[in-house]
């Protein structure tokens, strides 16, 4: 199968940066998605990653190396509306059809 | 522009019904998909619609079941419904569907099956 592997929780405090990581299986890999998601909301798009290296967009970063299948998601500055679980979804190839999550990773942060 | 929007958004139904769960996408996207999601399993994603037509297909029984009509609402059917169908149900419109388009999710629909 087409595993995609994230940690379940995370804790991290007000103010400081963390990073989530997000691991993958290469074979047939054609882009990654992180979303955010709220407790009892609908997943928001934050980031799509298709060539090596970071994006960056304001407080949150993301970064991709096809050849390790690997990703991270870089939260800076954090603030308390920042809990969220964060999603990691990987396409492998053609339509959103082959759109795969992991399970996600419930960030916690504390005052 | 209006977003993603499901009905209705809370469902109790009891095992062996059926249920029928709307969504609307957002206005020009042609593509939706629908995912379910729990807390053990995470988002899986069910079946893509795209011109009326079912495009993809994830690893769901038949009792799950779909269509999308000429203005890209779509709709998925649940028959004989069991205590495992429990989930929250998502559902995700974009463009074109393709590798690289952006998935807008709307509020979902949370199905309880007593």
């Amino acid at each position: 199968g087409q595993n995609i592997d994230q940690p379940t929780e995370m804790t991290a405090t007000e103010g400081a940066i963390v990073q989530i990581n997000c691991t993958y299986q290469t074979s047939g890999f054609n882009g990654l998605f992180w979303y955010q998601q709220h407790a009892g909301e609908a997943p928001t798009f934050l980031s799509y990653n298709v060539l090596d290296g970071l994006e960056e967009k304001g407080r949150f970063s993301s970064f991709l190396s096809r050849s390790k299948g690997y990703s991270y998601l870089l939260l800076k500055e954090l603030q308390m509306k920042d809990s969220a679980s964060y999603l990691c979804a990987v396409n492998y190839g053609g339509s959103q059809g082959n759109l795969i999550f992991g399970k996600g990773t419930k960030l916690s942060v504390k005052p | 522009k209006a977003g993603v929007t499901q009905t209705p958004r809370y469902l109790i139904k009891t095992r062996g019904q059926q249920v029928t769960l709307s969504c609307s996408p957002i206005s020009g996207h042609r593509s939706v998909s629908w995912y379910q999601q729990t807390p053990g399993q995470g988002l899986q994603f069910l079946f893509e619609y795209f011109s009326e037509t079912q495009r993809n297909k994830g690893n769901f029984p038949g009792r799950f079941s779909g269509r999308q009509f000429s203005n890209s609402r779509s709709e998925m059917n649940v028959s004989t419904l069991e205590l495992g169908d429990s989930a929250l149900y998502l559902c995700a419109s974009s463009l074109g569907g393709g590798p690289t388009d952006t998935q807008y999710f709307g509020p979902g629909t949370r199905l309880t099956v007593l």
